[in-house]
């Protein structure tokens, strides 16, 4: 069974470009959330989609942004590009779509440097 | 707002030692409460999962427990080997946000052999 996939897995951008990761989440998960991991702010919540919809925001600027697709495959860009930017973007899958939330499986993560 | 802390950053064991990772969490009306383990440049791997009505949850010689009323979760590790090497992360939801796991910024586990 193959897991969660994103791509790339490394890019470098420059200050003011825009960027897009893809994410595909494990067959039959039918929840994607994304998270930013910086080494000074370590885990953070960007957002999760559900049935193309979004369901949940974590606190970050409008320049973050995602959507997902009928065949729960989730894309999420960033605009205007900043140094800060720089991190691990990692998405995770789930397949529950309860309430509580169900075991989240993370994919390797796509490596964003902006120069 | 949900913050979770993991204590010690570091830990450093000699291999076959028995060890407890902790993390504690603000907000006890959690949904559930996730492990993770994490190898240098790579994602996370999942670990066990404690859902809020259970107490502890048990993977080989691993074993997580769960204390909602104190705040606490601990990771067992049994007879810990050179490949247990990780940084071990705790993760947990809040009430109205069940969707979303706030992360503790995780113990990193060094075993010497």
């Amino acid at each position: 069974k193959a897991g969660v996939t994103q791509t790339p897995r490394y890019l470098i951008k420059t200050r003011g470009q825009q960027v897009t990761l893809s994410c595909s989440p494990i067959s039959g998960h039918r929840s994607v959330s994304w998270y930013q991991q910086t080494p000074g702010q370590g885990l953070q919540f960007l957002f999760e989609y559900f049935s193309e919809t979004q369901r949940n925001k974590g606190n970050f600027p409008g320049r973050f942004s995602g959507r997902q697709f009928s065949n729960s495959r989730s894309e999420m860009n960033v605009s205007t590009l900043e140094l800060g930017d720089s991190a691990l973007y990692l998405c995770a899958s789930s397949r529950t779509g309860e309430i509580v939330t169900g075991e989240l499986f993370f994919g390797e993560g796509s490596r964003l440097t902006v120069l | 707002k949900q913050e979770v802390t993991q204590i010690p950053a570091a830990l450093s064991v000699p291999e076959g030692e028995n060890l407890v990772l902790n993390c504690s969490f603000t907000d006890s009306a959690i949904y559930n409460l996730q492990w993770f383990r994490q190898d240098p440049g790579k994602g996370l791997t999942s670990l066990l999962l404690i859902q809020s009505s259970q107490r502890e949850q048990t993977s080989g010689r691993l074993n997580a427990s769960l204390d909602k009323s104190s705040g606490r979760s601990t990771l067992y590790i049994a007879a810990s080997q050179p490949g247990d090497s990780a940084t071990y992360l705790c993760a947990a939801t809040a009430s109205g946000s069940a969707r979303q796991l706030t992360f503790g910024s995780g113990t990193q586990l060094t075993v010497l052999p």
